[in-house]
């Protein structure tokens, strides 16, 4: 299976800073087509997960432009340009290379 | 607007069986696949199974494989999971996820509630 390591466990930010979130794969997820296949989902307390980037880098409808998501291969980052108070939770990336789908362990976001 | 409203969970006793339901509404549903995901108390996420558009090809994650059988009916616009040999470890909120396309391999664009499974002697 492959297996997904994401750092730091928790990130306490200020409102209108940035923030990033690593997301390593034991795996390779570039597929032979040139897409890797990571997506980032943010569950907020209480409530489902919600997509924010799928095939590493594409942004979900709906989701605001200071959503980012880069890297290829084993090493992926997840970043916010400037966190506002509704962006606390915690973020997981999900590979989607091969069964079983697996998440890296999650990243809490916390506001200071 | 898009719904997928969970059901069926409980409290069961190890060794058991239940089966919980997602049932979809606003959209085309027997044109996308579903999955189950589901997360422990106080855990991250864990993927569980995923049924096709047509129901013919479906997969499970290791820890469930050989207990668990996911199925659909289009005609009422609902997918299944049904559990058996529950485990301790099986409790959890079950989310079911609507997929994007028609691929295993789509971004989860749509999610549920959940339903809360709890295994207890």
């Amino acid at each position: 299976d492959i297996v997904l390591t994401q750092s730091p466990l928790s990130q306490p930010v200020t409102p209108g800073q940035p923030v990033s979130i690593s997301c390593r794969s034991s795996q390779s997820l570039l597929h032979t087509n040139g897409i890797n296949y990571l997506d980032w989902y943010l569950q907020r307390p209480g409530q489902s997960p919600q997509v924010l980037i799928y095939l590493a880098s594409q942004r979900a409808s709906g989701v605001p432009d200071r959503f980012s998501g880069s890297g290829s291969g084993t090493d992926f980052t997840l970043r916010i340009s400037r966190v506002e108070a509704e962006d606390v939770g915690v973020y997981y990336c999900m590979q989607l290379l091969q069964i079983p789908l697996t998440f890296g362990g999650g990243t809490k976001v916390e506001i200071k | 607007q898009m719904q997928l409203v969970e059901s069926g969970g409980g409290v069961v006793q190890p060794g058991r069986s239940l089966r919980v339901s997602c049932a979809a509404s606003g959209f085309t549903f027997s044109n996308y696949g579903m999955h189950w995901v589901r997360q422990a108390p106080g855990k991250g996420l864990e993927w569980v199974a995923v049924i096709s558009y047509d129901g013919h090809n479906i997969y499970y994650g290791d820890s469930v494989k050989g207990r668990f059988t996911i199925s659909r009916d289009n005609s009422k616009s609902t997918v299944f999971l049904q559990m058996d040999s529950l485990r301790l470890e099986d409790t959890a909120v079950y989310y079911c996820a609507k997929s994007e396309g028609v691929s295993w391999r789509d971004v989860f664009d749509f999610w549920g509630r959940g339903t809360m499974v709890t295994v207890s002697s």
